[in-house]
């Protein structure tokens, strides 16, 4: 069974920083690329950073670049994403996520979410 | 950032077919493959097309998806009660570089 345990979320201040964890299971972690995604209260997804199978290509939306981090480690099986700099905006609930790439390029399995609130 | 377009609403009665629009650019639906998650509240979304038109293992055949140049469309058949849920599309995006996603579709079941 295809596992993705998101850990880290909280509540911190503006200007503060988080560190989210993903530990994965149910499939081979080293041969997939690994997504954030998260989410603001009551609105819509938004993709925030990839990153590819061995650590060496990431991407990131505009938003975050420059503050956030993602990272991974294949022998724990684990996904990263460190931010800094916090802003209100970035309160959402964070979805670790596997991306697909065969008929097409897609996030297949997600987790269950860790909500990130900054605020004073 | 929503670069992709979907009405914010669709609605039926059981039984009926609903369609939701999604619309993008070159970059995006255009030129790569286009995707659909279902969503309830308080959970997280669940992967229902991808590449255009394919179901994964365990999503009803009532749910299909198409594209057309920069649009993609999903329909839903035969439509329950517990399709309820927000919809939304998705596709790489080259210009940007990453995942877009679409605004998002309430569907109600009336």
């Amino acid at each position: 069974e295809v596992q993705l345990v998101e850990s880290g979320g909280g509540l911190v201040q503006p200007g503060g920083s988080l560190r989210l964890s993903c530990a994965v299971s149910g499939f081979t972690f080293s041969n997939s690329w690994m997504t954030w995604v998260r989410q603001a209260p009551g609105k819509g997804l938004e993709w925030v950073a990839n990153v590819k199978q061995d650590g060496t290509e990431k991407y990131y939306v505009d938003s975050v670049k420059g503050r956030f981090t993602i990272s991974r480690d294949n022998a724990k099986n684990s996904l990263y994403l460190q931010m800094n700099s916090l802003r209100a905006e970035d309160t959402a609930v964070y979805y670790c996520a596997r991306d697909r790439i065969d008929s097409g390029t897609y996030i297949d399995y997600w987790g269950q979410g860790t909500l990130v609130t900054v605020s004073s | 950032q929503s670069v992709l377009t979907q009405p914010p609403s669709a609605s039926g009665t059981p039984g009926q077919r609903v369609t939701i629009s999604c619309s993008g650019s070159s970059s995006n639906i255009g030129s790569n493959t286009v995707n659909w998650y279902q969503q309830f509240p308080g959970t997280a979304p669940k992967l229902l097309i991808h590449s255009h038109y394919q179901r994964p293992s365990g999503v009803s055949d009532r749910f299909s998806g198409s594209r057309s140049g920069t649009s993609a469309s999903l329909a839903i058949s035969r439509l329950q009660s517990d399709d309820e849920a927000d919809y939304y599309c998705s596709a790489w995006d080259d210009s940007l570089n990453g995942y877009v996603f679409g605004t998002g579709t309430k569907v109600t079941v009336l």
